[in-house]
């Protein structure tokens, strides 16, 4: 079974540009998450969706960054413009709808640097 | 408010030795626990979770964690380390509703000596 899959893996810019992030969840996976991990801390949630629709995005600045699900399959996370303090690895994670098993499926990330 | 600690910011042990990493929690309601792995490179995976019932649960690699509702913690144990286990180990809580909003510590490096 394939696993989450993210890509860029590495992204390089100036303050200011703008960056996109993809997401593929596993198959069959209705909920995606996009989590920020800033170096030296714990994951934290920026959004949740359930199918194409928002759960939660009550922790996403939303002044700069934006998250899409159209067709409820994969995902892009859009930040812009980027600051210093964006630099982070950009996780993304799905688990099965109604499983509320508390198991999420990470992808190995998208490391954002921002100069 | 809610959060975790993880006291230890970085763990060295010998192999085959065993292995305690601490994690507190504050929370409102009785939680969900969990603790993920994070091997370099690599994507975070769980390791084990509580729910409800028995305060011991087993988890994958021989890791168990105690629930202790007195001390708010769920410590993660290892009897026996091997070198593999090195990673970063990131205790979480969630919602009993949403077990996808996790509030994760800072994390605990684990370093395993030869």
């Amino acid at each position: 079974e394939a696993g989450v899959a993210q890509s860029p893996r590495y992204k390089i810019i100036e303050k200011r540009q703008s960056v996109a992030f993809w997401c593929n969840p596993i198959s069959g996976h209705a909920t995606l998450y996009w989590y920020q991990q800033i170096l030296g801390q714990g994951p934290k949630l920026l959004i949740q969706f359930q199918n194409n629709g928002v759960v939660d995005d009550s922790q996403l600045p939303k002044d700069r960054f934006s998250a899409e699900r159209l067709k409820g399959v994969d995902s892009t996370l859009k930040i812009q413009p980027a600051k210093l303090e964006d630099s982070a690895v950009y996780l993304c994670a799905s688990s099965p709808q109604g499983a509320n098993t508390g198991e999420l499926f990470f992808g190995e990330g998208s490391r954002l640097t921002v100069l | 408010a809610q959060s975790v600690t993880q006291p230890d910011i970085h763990i060295t042990v010998s192999e085959g030795a065993s292995l305690e990493l601490r994690c507190n929690y504050s929370y409102g309601a009785t939680p969900y626990l969990f603790w993920y792995v994070q091997s370099p490179g690599q994507g975070l995976q769980l390791l084990l979770k509580y729910f409800s019932g028995d305060t011991l649960v087993q988890g994958i690699k021989g890791f168990e964690a105690e629930f202790k509702r007195s001390q708010s913690s769920f410590n993660l144990r290892k009897p026996s380390v091997h070198w593999s286990d090195a990673a970063e180990y990131f205790c979480a809580v969630g919602p009993t509703g949403n077990t996808g909003k996790l509030i994760f510590g800072q994390g605990t490096t684990l370093q395993v000596k030869p």
